[in-house]
Parts: C-alpha cells; sequence; structure tokens
C-alpha cells in the first residue's frame, strides 16, 4: 500500500543532541511537508519542499533543518538551538501544486526531552 | 501571515446531538479543506471547498463554503462515538492550519 512512514515512533532528546526524524513516502508526491503540534493545539508548518533539492522555511523554522535529496524522503534535524522540541511531529505530502491539493499525513513522531 | 480563527475549540455533546464547527477568515480564501484526528492519530483530509456557496454533504457530515469565501462550517447531523475527534480547517494556499475543535461525543 502507499503510504507516508515516518520513524522513530518515540524518541527522546538529551540536552545539546541533535536528532533527525525520518520521513519517507512511495506516493510519488512531489510536495512533502514538515509540521509540529503541541498538545491540544493545532498544526504549525516548519518547512516545506515542493520539489527536490529545494525547500522553504514555514513558520516556525528555527531550530530546524532539512534536507530533501530525493523525492521519496524528507528528513528533520532538530537542533540544539530549538530549546523547547517537545512535541508531536508530523510529516505530510501532496501532489504538485500544493494549495489545492489534499496533504497526505504519516503517523506522527512523538519527541520528548530527557 | 493568513489567519483562520476556528471555534469552538472544544464541544462535548450527547450521542445523538448535533455539532457545528466554525472557520473564519478577515480576507477571501481560494479554497478550504477540512481534517479529522482521531485521539493519537494523525490528520485525515475529510474534503476541499473552491467554490462560493459550495455545499458538500458526506453522510452524516454536511460542508459548507461562504458566499464570500471567508467562512466554512463542518456540521455533523446525529453524532455518533465514532465522530470523536479533532477537525481541523485548513487554508492550503498558505498551508495554515487552524486551531481544530476537539469534540468529545457522551455516549
Amino acid at each position: 500500500d502507499g503510504g507516508i512512514t515516518q520513524s522513530p515512533k518515540y524518541l527522546f532528546r538529551k540536552e545539546g543532541q541533535n536528532v533527525t526524524l525520518s520521513c519517507e513516502q512511495n506516493l510519488n508526491h512531489d510536495a512533502m511537508y514538515w509540521y509540529r503540534q503541541d498538545p491540544g493545539q493545532g498544526l504549525r508548518l516548519i518547512y516545506y519542499s515542493q520539489i527536490v533539492n529545494d525547500f522553504q522555511k514555514g513558520d516556525i523554522a528555527e531550530g530546524y533543518s532539512v534536507s530533501r535529496e530525493k523525492k521519496e524522503s524528507f528528513p528533520l534535524t532538530v537542533t540544539s538551538a530549538q530549546k523547547n522540541p517537545t512535541a508531536f511531529y508530523l510529516c505530510a505530502s501532496s501532489r504538485g501544486g500544493y494549495s489545492n491539493q489534499p496533504q497526505h499525513f504519516g503517523d506522527g513522531t512523538r519527541l520528548s526531552i530527557l | 501571515g493568513q489567519q483562520v480563527m476556528q471555534i469552538p475549540q472544544y464541544q462535548h455533546v450527547q450521542e445523538g446531538e448535533d455539532f457545528t464547527t466554525y472557520c473564519n477568515s478577515s480576507t477571501t480564501l481560494s479554497n478550504i479543506q477540512w481534517y479529522k484526528q482521531r485521539p493519537g492519530g494523525h490528520p485525515v483530509f475529510l474534503i476541499q471547498l473552491v467554490k462560493s456557496g459550495e455545499v458538500k454533504k458526506q453522510k452524516r457530515l454536511t460542508f459548507q463554503f461562504g458566499e464570500a469565501k471567508k467562512n466554512s462550517s463542518l456540521h455533523i447531523t446525529a453524532t455518533q462515538t465514532t465522530d470523536v475527534g479533532t477537525y481541523f480547517c485548513a487554508e492550503p494556499h498558505n498551508l495554515f492550519f487552524g486551531t481544530g475543535t476537539r469534540l468529545t461525543v457522551i455516549p
């Protein structure tokens, strides 16, 4: 079945550590996205990519970095500069022309501070 | 940036009662999407509205887009326990999601 796979499901970060969240899709979608969701809150956009080797900052990009070297993959690194990283991280993808395409989401990664 | 306000934040209903959530924008929207997120799950796309005054139905769910394309609503008739979750509107042009309405259905 086609879909989006996020790993790991749970992740713990130590002080000063960078961690990378994986997102892979086999839907042949051009666009991919990363969102952060805090308890009881909506989704806030971290980064998005409309095409391979190109990505743009979202509303809360500080302390995060991404790469898009392959169409299928859009990993998110939470750097030590992100002082409050505890949250639920959701990856999504859509066909090209994101303004009228539905987004398909992965199951998410829950990140916590040790 | 684009601001879409969603109300109410929470709604508790008895099973069988109706439920409505609203999204309001200060500017005209090109289109609007609705998603449902079950507790512990991820958002799932429900529907997209594009035309002014558009109304779409999915079984007990009715979605409306305002005539001015500045507001939208999702109405659920005769709620069931399977309707539990958080309903989000989204403004896809700016990749903006509303804050969501968390629906609790009391059996």
